[in-house]
């Protein structure tokens, strides 16, 4: 079973463009879970999707950032218009159940954006 | 607002010492906590996951104590390796959620041969 698939593992981008971030979570998994790494900050929570849902946003820049998880296919966090202080770590998780008293989080490798 | 804090933010020993890590967090309203480590460069890989009626967890050399009231757990690695070179993540819940991790900012761990 493959565990949680992001790419691109690197991606640099210049000031204004955009940058989509994708993650295949776990196989059967329907939660996934964005976190975002900052330089020398711990992870932060950014959203929580189900297939087709924004449960929860409430760690998601009011703008410019959106995210998405379709019926079909990959997660999606896009970041529009993007600026330096994007640059980070972004990690996508995803779990089985909803994550509670008993069920983890698995991570994916994360994708490194740098922003020139 | 759950904040967390671990201690040291870095440790070095040789092979074969017992070592302990240290994590607080202000909100003890936490349904589980997890410990992972991350290697350079990569993602994190869950060590163990202690629900909030538990006081420990053991997973081969690894063990996890909570003491939920006190908002601390400990993460203790008995006879390291260099292998076991990481930095590792203490994550309790927060905001009331069951699933919104906080994480601390690590204790970077090397273990020398």
């Amino acid at each position: 079973n493959a565990g949680v698939m992001q790419n691109p593992r690197h991606l640099v981008r210049r000031r204004g463009q955009e940058a989509r971030l994708r993650c295949s979570p776990m196989k059967g998994h329907s939660h996934v879970y964005w976190y975002r790494q900052l330089p020398e900050e711990g992870l932060k929570f950014m959203v929580y999707l189900q297939k087709e849902n924004i449960i929860d946003e409430s760690g998601m820049p009011k703008e410019r950032f959106s995210a998405e998880f379709p019926k079909e296919g990959p997660s999606i966090l896009r970041i529009q218009q993007v600026v330096r202080g994007d640059s980070a770590a972004y990690f996508c998780a995803s779990s089985l159940l909803l994550a509670g008293t008993e069920e983890t989080q698995y991570f994916g490798p994360g994708t490194r954006l740098l922003v020139l | 607002k759950q904040e967390v804090t671990q201690i040291p933010a870095a440790l070095s020993v040789p092979e074969g010492e017992n070592l302990v890590l240290n994590c607080s967090f202000t909100d003890s309203a936490i349904y589980n906590l997890q410990w992972f480590r991350q290697d350079p460069g990569k993602g994190l890989t869950s060590l163990l996951l202690i629900q909030s009626s538990q006081r420990e967890q053991t997973s081969g050399r690894l063990n996890a104590s909570l003491d939920k009231s006190s908002g601390r757990s400990t993460l203790y690695i008995a006879a390291s390796q260099p292998g076991d070179s990481a930095t590792y993540l203490c994550a309790p819940n927060s905001g009331g959620s069951n699933y919104k991790l906080t994480f601390g900012k690590g204790t970077l761990l090397t273990v020398n041969p």
